[in-house]
């Protein structure tokens, strides 16, 4: 039991699809991630939510939309992905110090992620 | 910038060998290092780590020291079983790098009866 989990655990979408990847954590964590694992590709992350602050790797196309209602649930909502999109998506979670407060990084905590073909 | 090379697979051997999966790190700082593992189908789960210069991380029988003057952060194991085939993943993440992490490329291991 990791205490992140991902729901859900498959998807195949169209091209024209709207879809929404669900991700929560039990672990009173005040941070959660996305990443995104492609075959023979390093993990890259896509957003950060923290400290209700948002980060975001400006190579992530809009197609992609976060959503982090709260510490404990966020989304990745999809709309008109196109093939390439077709990857494993992690989500993770950590215990964040303040910025500049000198507070060492914990660990992060992964879900088993959702495997998203697009067709 | 901050960055993690592990060195590539895939990696087979047989029961019982000595594994060493090599990963060095480029950073301004002081990072914390990981080693994450990644069985089939599963997301990654944090293996060990270490967090200052000297320390070793250790479980499940798997070492890594963090290594400051070669810059590394070797992930070995004694004896090697069939259930430790997965894909490994060295990752580094510190204030340095805006408590962001930083994921080698994974190398893939399978170890065979």
């Amino acid at each position: 039991e990791t205490g992140v989990t991902q729901t859900p655990r498959h998807l195949v979408m169209g091209m024209t699809n709207k879809k929404s990847l669900k991700c929560e954590q039990h672990l009173g964590h005040n941070a959660m991630y996305w990443y995104k694992q492609s075959a023979k590709k390093p993990l890259e992350l896509m957003f950060v939510y923290s400290l209700e602050e948002r980060v975001e790797n400006n190579s992530v196309p809009s197609r992609f939309s976060p959503e982090c209602p709260n510490s404990s649930h966020l989304f990745l909502h999809l709309h008109t992905l196109q093939p390439e999109d077709s990857a494993l998506y992690l989500c993770a979670s950590s215990r964040r110090g303040l910025a500049g407060g000198g507070v060492s990084t914990d660990t992060q905590y992964f879900g088993p992620g959702t495997r998203l073909t697009v067709l | 910038g901050d960055s993690v090379t592990q060195m590539e697979g895939p990696v087979t051997l047989s029961e019982e060998a000595f594994l060493t999966i090599n990963c060095t790190y480029t950073a301004t700082g002081y990072p914390s290092l990981f080693w994450y593992v990644q069985y089939p189908g599963e997301g990654l789960q944090l293996l060990l780590k270490a967090t200052k210069a000297d320390d070793k991380g250790s479980n499940k029988g798997f070492e890594a020291t963090y290594r400051k003057e070669t810059t590394s952060f070797h992930l070995e194991k004694g004896s090697v079983q069939v259930s430790d085939s997965a894909v490994y993943f060295c990752a580094l993440s510190g204030s340095s790098t805006g408590n962001q992490f930083y994921f080698g490329t994974g190398t893939s291991l399978t170890v065979i009866p």
